[in-house]
Parts: C-alpha cells; structure tokens; sequence
C-alpha cells in the first residue's frame, strides 16, 4: 500500500477484555515497529520485528501484552486482560532494512486509539 | 543505555520570532539524531537527519557531540509550524529503532 495502514483507528473496550491492533506496514518493508502514546508521557517503544522475528521486545509493559508478525508481512498487538492505563495510541512503523545507520527512513501510519473504560 | 530529552514541554512563540527547540542526549556509542513532527490530526512523519545535513521548510539542527546537543532551530516561525515535535535517536544492535524524547509542542501564535 502506499503508506503504513493499522486498524482500527478507534477501539473503545471494557476493562478486562483483550482487543487485537493490526499494521499493515508498507509493501516490501522488512522492519517493522509498534510503540504507545499516551498522554503526557511521549512516545514508547514496545516491539520491533525483522522479518518475522522479534529480537527486541524489551518494551513490552508486560506479560499481558504480546505480538506476532506473520508472512513477513501484517503484524498484530494483543493486548489481553486490558486495563485503565493501556488506553493510549498504538503506533505502528515500518522502515525498508533493519540496518543501523543505514539511512532508511521509519514511516508512522496513523495509530489505533485505544480507550479502556 | 541511550536517553533523549526535550527539557521544554510547550514552547509558544511569535510568527516571524526565532525558534530553537532543544535536544539532548546521552548514549555510549555514535549516534544518529533526527526530528519528527507531528501536525494536528496527521501522522508522525521525518522532519530531517543530521547526516543528511538538510534544512526542510526552513529547519536545521546541527549535532553537537561535545554538548551532546541536537536543537532544532528556525529563525522566523511560520503559524504553519505550530505542531507537536519529537527529537529521536538511533540504537545500536535493532535496527533503525528509535528512542524519543518526551516532545515539545510548538505554538505559533499569529
């Protein structure tokens, strides 16, 4: 597609629940990265993934969260049991290499907003 | 570990007033710095690099490792530049991940 796509765009859920954010990166694009926004604290990183794999998840806020990325392709953000304090933005990314400074610029789609009430 | 911070949370200025928002950082090996912009109600996107030594409407940051400095400057603000921005930083050993500051969020008042 021509640009990074994640759904949905809006997601009110009961405390408790588990909801599933999804990222379509860009056509081609190895790289591919979710971070959170929450009000007042910027932008946090949780997970990157190369290819399929995860070799950092050192941003995960906890077990309740996890992430897989299949086909090299779609990834999705699960995050079960939801709590008050997840509501934020969910921001997807994706960038063409994983190589460091190898110069590839990191392209944002427009983050899922998640409210936990 | 590596660490950005924008020390101003909200900087409110003047059309046609200088503007220098400012970035630090701390990190043990050679960085690569830039700035993100985020307009009303658009999605992050890359505002500029250091290596690529660019000025993008009207912008520049010079990277200053001996102050481990990288503050975005632009000498006459435009109401248009009113937005959130984010300095960031690369990290060694994952790829082209990014750590950011905090954000400050510019106002251009007319």
């Amino acid at each position: 597609g021509a640009g990074v796509s994640q759904s949905p765009s809006n997601k009110v859920t009961e405390k408790g629940k588990d909801v599933e954010l999804r990222c379509d990166p860009i056509s081609g694009h190895t790289a591919l990265y979710w971070y959170r926004q929450s009000l007042g604290q910027g932008l946090e990183f949780l997970i990157y993934f190369q290819g399929n794999s995860a070799p950092d998840k050192s941003g995960l806020p906890s077990d309740r969260f996890s992430a897989e990325r299949t086909g090299g392709s779609v990834s999705t953000l699960t995050i079960q049991r939801t709590q008050q304090e997840d509501s934020a933005v969910y921001l997807c990314a994706s960038s063409s290499t994983g190589g460091y400074h190898s110069g590839n610029t990191i392209y944002f789609g427009e983050g899922s907003w998640l409210t936990v009430v | 570990a590596q660490r950005v911070t924008q020390p101003e949370k909200l900087l409110s200025v003047f059309k046609g007033a200088p503007v220098e928002l400012k970035c630090n950082y701390s990190y043990s090996g050679s960085p690569e710095l830039f700035w993100y912009v985020q307009y009303s109600r658009q999605r992050l996107q890359l505002l500029l690099r250091h290596i690529s030594r660019e000025s993008i409407k009207g912008f520049t940051a010079d990277l200053n490792k001996g102050e481990t400095s990288f503050h975005l400057k632009k000498p006459f603000a435009q109401e248009e530049d009113s937005a959130m921005y984010y300095c960031a930083l690369t990290r060694i050993g994952a790829g082209n991940m990014l750590t950011f500051g905090g954000g400050t969020r510019l106002m251009v008042k007319p």
